[in-house]
């Protein structure tokens, strides 16, 4: 069993480049998630999925799209890449999302390192 | 502003020492609080999850507790290993209308030398 597969695992892109970070799910969990993680700053939710065909903006969606066709891909997107969204991303999911009281534990992928230069 | 502020930033321990890092949060209202071990270059993994009546869970060698009261929580790393170097990572969840929502401090970088 996989979990969680993040691809690529990092890359270097040109600013003003788009970029698609991908990541899969094998565990059929309804939520997923997109977070960065920057030195010294906890992560931050970018955007977020409850169930596939929804998706919800998290705390810094800016410069970044999701989509969610289907239960086990949530990729993100960088439309064009600015300096400032050099980091590392995480993709998570969960069995459902956010609802009152949700106790899910989130299980995290491996991470994607991504410079803007 | 809801926060989540962990301490110390980094420690050194000896092999077979014991250690607690502590987690502040200003969260509310308050839904669960979790302790995440992240290991350099992989995401993070789950310890424990704590709802506000629970003040004590372990996980083996890891003990979290948590003061709903004084909005604190410790992790408490028993006989520590050259395994447990790694970043531990305090999270709390607190209820929107929306849903929940999930904050993350900043984490503590814990190094174990033989």
């Amino acid at each position: 069993i996989a979990g969680i597969t993040q691809a690529p695992t990092s890359q270097i892109l040109a600013a003003g480049r788009r970029m698609t970070l991908r990541c899969t799910q094998d565990m059929r969990h309804n939520a997923m998630y997109w977070y960065r993680q920057d030195l010294g700053l906890g992560l931050r939710l970018i955007h977020y999925s409850n169930t596939a065909g929804t998706t919800g903006k998290g705390e810094v969606p800016d410069g970044y799209s999701v989509s969610r066709a289907n239960t086990d891909d949530f990729p993100l997107t960088l439309a064009s890449a600015v300096p400032s969204q050099t980091s590392v991303y995480f993709c998570a999911s969960s069995d459902s999302g956010t609802g009152l009281g949700a106790y899910n534990e989130q299980f995290f992928g491996p991470g994607t390192r991504l410079t803007v230069l | 502003k809801n926060q989540v502020e962990q301490s110390p930033q980094s420690l050194i321990i000896l092999e077979g020492k014991n250690c607690t890092l502590q987690c502040n949060y200003t969260v509310s209202p308050f839904s669960n609080l979790r302790w995440y071990k992240q290991d350099t270059g992989r995401g993070p993994v789950s310890l424990t999850i704590m709802t506000f009546s629970e003040n004590t869970k372990s996980n083996g060698r890891y003990t979290a507790t948590l003061d709903a009261d004084t909005k604190q929580s410790s992790l408490h790393i028993t006989a520590s290993q050259l395994s447990d170097s790694a970043s531990y990572i305090c999270v709390v969840s607190f209820i929107k209308a929306a849903g929940n929502k999930l904050t993350f401090g900043g984490g503590t970088r814990v190094l174990v030398k033989p």
